[in-house]
């Protein structure tokens, strides 16, 4: 049973370009969130996707985007793209039960640094 | 607002125990959270509580959870070297849309 998966690992770009982080749910999720982890802290929520459409967003510009397939799969969009957006971008999934979402379940990371 | 605090860092000797400890400031909390990264990787969900419970055991795995308090603790039993790594606690708000994340304790095993 695959778990969440996130491409690239690795991700370097230059200031004022765009990105487009993936991530593939684990079987049987239908809910994918967005974390943006700086180092040494805890991880910022950025949003949360369920059919399709962005549940809930935390404090992020719009400068991030997102977008869900009808696979459940996901993407992360970050445009102009600034120094301070070097993290590890972590993608969670879940499945909605009744209103709540089950705990989530963190990929690997795709760790983008911004030069 | 929602605040969660961890102490950095916690050292302990190989085959004891550790007591990892956590405070929240979210009153309405539904599930409070362990997870484990090790260097390099993602998060590991290792446990998690409902708001309504005390107590949680899995194996060498407990988390205490004190409401009145505000305070959440992962006991990890006879503590090994692969349990080096940080663990983080989290609170979920608004039916898990979101997880509030402490800063995350780095566990430290001395042989």
């Amino acid at each position: 049973d695959a778990g969440v998966t996130q491409s690239p690992t690795h991700l370097i770009k230059t200031r004022g370009q765009q990105v487009t982080l993936r991530c593939s749910p684990k079987s049987g999720h239908d809910t994918v969130s967005w974390y943006q982890q700086a180092l040494g802290q805890g991880p910022q929520f950025i949003f949360q996707y369920y059919e399709e459409e962005e549940r809930q967003r935390g404090n992020f510009p719009d400068r991030f985007s997102g977008h869900q397939f009808p696979n459940y799969s996901s993407e992360l969009n970050v445009n102009a793209l600034l120094l301070g957006d070097s993290a590890l971008y972590l993608c969670a999934s879940s499945f909605l039960q009744g209103a709540d979402n089950s705990p989530l379940h963190f990929g690997n990371g795709t760790r983008l640094t911004v030069t | 607002g929602e605040d969660v605090e961890q102490s950095l860092f916690l050292s302990v000797r190989e085959g004891d125990s550790s007591v990892i400890n956590c405070t929240y400031t979210d009153s309405s909390s539904t599930y409070l959270y362990w997870y484990k990264q090790e260097p390099g990787a993602g998060l590991q969900l290792l446990t998690y509580i409902f708001s309504n419970m005390d107590m949680k055991q899995d194996q060498r795995l407990t988390v205490l959870l004190n409401k009145k308090d505000k305070h959440l603790s992962l006991r990890i039993a006879d503590t090994q070297t692969g349990d080096s790594a940080i663990y983080f606690c989290a609170e979920s708000l608004d039916s898990n849309y979101q997880l509030i994340w402490g800063a995350g304790t780095k566990l430290i095993i001395k042989p």
